[in-house]
C-alpha cells in the first residue's frame, strides 16, 4: 500500500449524514482516483483528478463529492444523497493519467446505518 | 464499448500445482493491461502490465501473463502455486476513450490449498 494513505480504516455513520473520508499520497503523483467496491462488482470509478484544482466524474459520482486543493490530498465526502453508501472505498494515485499502473490506499470501510 | 471479462469468480488449486486466472477484453484500440492481487481489507496491489512488445508479460511474485491479441486475452499463470497466493486477483484494461479510462474486471478469487 506504500505511499498512499487513507483514513480511517473503518467508519460508521448514521443515514443522513455526510461523512469525509481522507486519501494523501507522498508519490509525487498528478493524478489520484477514487473507486468503490462490492462484491462481486469489481471497482467502480467515482471521480478522478488530472491535476491540483481540477476533478472529473467518474461512472458513479451521484451523491458523492471531491476536492483536490493540494497534490497530496484528494478527499472524497460521501453526502446524504447517495442512496446506498455502505461499500469499501479505495484510493489511486497514478504518475498521471496515461498508461500507468495505479498505486491504491488500504481502503475504508463506510457501514451507513 | 470496452469491457473486462474474468469468466471464472473462484479459481481452486493445490499447492505446487501451476495456476491459471483468465481474462479477456474487449476495446477499440491499442490496450494496456494490468493484473492486481487483493488480499483481504486491503487495497489493490500491482502485478504487472503488457503494454506493448514481447506478449510474455513476466511480474511480481512469480507471476506472468500472456497477451494473446487473437483471442483478446491476457490470462495470469505461475508454474507453481503457494498457499499464500490465495486472494481476490483484478484483470484491468486502460484505453483511450476520450481520455485514458481503466475498467477493471469483477475478479476471481484464488484458493490455494495446501
Amino acid at each position: 500500500d506504500g505511499g498512499i494513505t487513507q483514513s480511517p480504516k473503518y467508519l460508521f455513520r448514521k443515514e443522513g449524514q455526510n461523512v469525509t473520508l481522507s486519501c494523501e499520497q507522498n508519490l509525487n503523483h498528478d493524478a489520484m482516483y477514487w473507486y468503490r467496491q462490492d462484491p462481486g462488482q469489481g471497482l467502480r470509478l467515482i471521480y478522478y483528478s488530472q491535476i491540483v484544482n481540477d476533478f472529473q466524474k467518474g461512472d458513479i459520482a451521484e451523491g458523492y463529492s471531491v476536492s483536490r486543493e493540494k497534490k497530496e490530498s484528494f478527499p472524497l465526502t460521501v453526502t446524504s444523497a447517495q442512496k446506498n453508501p455502505t461499500a469499501f472505498y479505495l484510493c489511486a494515485s497514478s504518475p498521471d493519467t496515461g498508461v500507468y499502473e495505479q498505486y491504491f490506499g488500504p481502503g475504508t470501510r463506510l457501514t451507513v446505518t | 464499448a470496452q469491457s473486462v471479462a474474468q469468466p471464472e469468480d473462484q479459481v481452486n488449486v493445490a499447492e505446487g500445482n501451476p495456476l491459471t486466472v483468465k481474462c479477456t477484453y474487449s476495446v477499440s484500440g491499442n490496450p494496456y493491461l494490468f493484473w492486481y492481487v487483493q488480499y483481504p481489507n486491503r487495497g489493490l496491489q500491482f502485478l504487472l502490465k503488457y503494454i506493448t512488445g514481447d506478449n510474455l508479460v513476466k511480474g511480481s511474485y512469480g507471476f506472468e501473463a500472456e497477451f494473446n491479441k487473437s483471442q483478446t486475452s491476457f490470462h495470469l499463470k505461475k508454474p507453481s502455486a503457494l498457499v499464500s497466493d490465495s486472494a481476490l486477483y483484478f484483470c484491468a484494461v486502460r484505453a483511450w476513450a476520450g481520455g485514458f479510462k481503466t475498467i477493471f474486471g469483477a475478479g476471481t478469487r484464488l484458493f490455494v490449498k495446501a
